[in-house]
């Protein structure tokens, strides 16, 4: 069975600093990784996704993430937090053909 | 991108009511949505998955009965909270993948809060 693991529950990051928010998973085959931003009482907003490819993905508001397959690893980053990025993220992973799994969520606190 | 609308956005009902939740893909057609339950400061729980014009498959321990979900067309789809009980209210959210670029990824409605007194 695949699983998807966010270690950190919260993250806390000045603003201006680099950020990263880890996310490891489990899963048999080539999976979809995918990142997914929740503000308040708000529904889910894609972020980015591997598919197959260039590992490094860019996605909206000027985040990133790297595919690690060796590490089975996919790592959100941005350069440059800003205080309105305080959200919670969730990471998820498709096996093909499957449904998405989500891991338990990391909540970034961004500090002006 | 693709916008997945849900109505209404929060709604409170006496127990023993029925809650209908409405699920929309605004831009693009919808083959498969999806229905997740969140519970405070937790990760999503899928409960059921539906395809256009078939009937819903639901999740181990989800009671189908309870949560009748119609997916009539290929831009709407309904979740019935029926004869609903405090133990139901819930953060509820709704998505979408469909054809050509959203097919390999989930739009996710804005949600939608149930509150049963």
């Amino acid at each position: 069975a695949q699983s998807v693991a966010q270690p950190e529950d919260q993250v806390n990051v000045a603003e201006g600093n680099p950020l990263t928010v880890k996310c490891t998973y489990s899963v048999s085959g080539n999976p979809y990784l995918f990142w997914y931003v929740q503000y308040p009482n708000r529904g889910l907003q894609f972020l980015l996704k591997y598919i197959t490819g260039d590992n490094l993905v860019k996605g909206s508001y000027g985040f990133e993430a790297e595919f690690n397959k060796s590490q089975t690893s996919f790592h959100l980053k941005k350069p440059s937090a800003l205080v309105s990025d305080s959200a919670l993220y969730f990471c998820a992973v498709r096996p093909a053909g499957n449904m998405l799994t989500f891991g338990g969520g990391t909540r970034l606190m961004v500090k002006p | 991108g693709a916008v997945v609308s849900q109505h209404p956005s929060w709604v409170i009902c006496k127990s023993g009511t029925s809650v209908k939740i409405e699920c929309r893909s605004l831009d693009f057609q919808a083959t498969t949505m999806f229905w997740y339950r969140q519970f405070p400061k937790q990760s999503l729980m899928l409960m059921a998955t539906s395809n256009e014009g078939s009937k819903a498959t639901y999740e181990q321990g989800v009671e189908k009965d309870k949560f009748l979900i119609n997916h009539a067309s290929l831009t709407l789809s309904t979740l019935t909270v029926t004869s609903a009980h405090p133990e139901d209210s819930s953060f509820y959210i709704c998505s979408a993948s469909g054809r050509g670029e959203s097919t390999d990824t989930q739009y996710f409605g804005p949600g939608t809060r149930l509150t049963v007194l």
